[in-house]
């Protein structure tokens, strides 16, 4: 069965420190892969997907960055964190034209 | 301009007691519609798609239509567990890998 991972669940940062989330997925070959940002009372906005291995698009420009260095692993990072970075992150995973699998989340607190 | 748009965005029920959630879409060309459920602090979690005007999906107390420009999610006697984050996410043609638009959500309380 396919599964997703994703860590830390939480994580509290310093202003200007870097960041480096990852996801990684487990029975499933060539995934689509997605980063997502969810803040407070607002709706989940699509920061980066990926269709292969190291092919990104950027959906808003940001502080942020992704890569993909492995077909089923993908890493979102910063290399200085601002304030404005706080939320919750998803990664997610589909194939073809199905729906999305998410991962548990990560809680980030910019401080 | 939204192309997805949830209401409620808040609804408050007492136990047993039905309703529903509408989830609308204005552009054309919808290849499936998804609905998820979501706790607080948690990733979203996948309830049913929905691919043709007319389709029906059920789940325990839930009950998921589809018309050409709307979907429903139907709470039928729902109970305190069902209280969540319920969010629908439109899939259109031309929209590739990037291709579900999620709406802002519905927050549901269940009261006992």
């Amino acid at each position: 069965s396919q599964t997703i991972h994703q860590w830390p669940a939480t994580l509290v940062q310093p202003v200007g420190s870097p960041l480096s989330l990852e996801c990684t997925v487990e029975g499933t070959s060539n995934p689509n892969l997605y980063w997502y940002r969810q803040a407070a009372g607002r709706g989940l906005q699509l920061l980066f997907y990926s269709v292969g291995i190291g092919q990104i698009s950027s959906e808003v420009p940001q502080n942020l960055s992704a890569s993909r260095p492995q077909d089923r692993q993908f890493i979102l990072s910063s290399k200085k964190l601002l304030l404005s970075d706080s939320g919750f992150y998803l990664c997610a995973w589909s194939v073809g034209l199905g729906g999305y699998t998410f991962g548990s989340g990560t809680r980030l607190t910019v401080v | 301009e939204d192309q997805v748009t949830q209401s409620p965005e808040a609804l408050r029920l007492q136990e047993g007691e039905s309703s529903s959630l509408n989830c609308s879409y204005t552009v054309s060309g919808l290849r499936g519609l998804f609905w998820y459920r979501q706790d607080p602090g948690k990733g979203p979690e996948f309830l049913f798609t929905l691919y043709s005007a007319g389709e029906e999906k059920e789940k325990e107390r839930l009950k998921a239509t589809l018309t050409k420009k709307e979907s429903f999610l139907h709470i039928t006697a729902p109970k305190p567990e069902d209280s969540a984050t319920y969010l629908c996410a439109p899939r259109f043609s031309g929209g590739g890998a990037d291709g579900l638009t999620f709406g802002k959500g519905t927050h549901l309380i269940i009261q006992p």
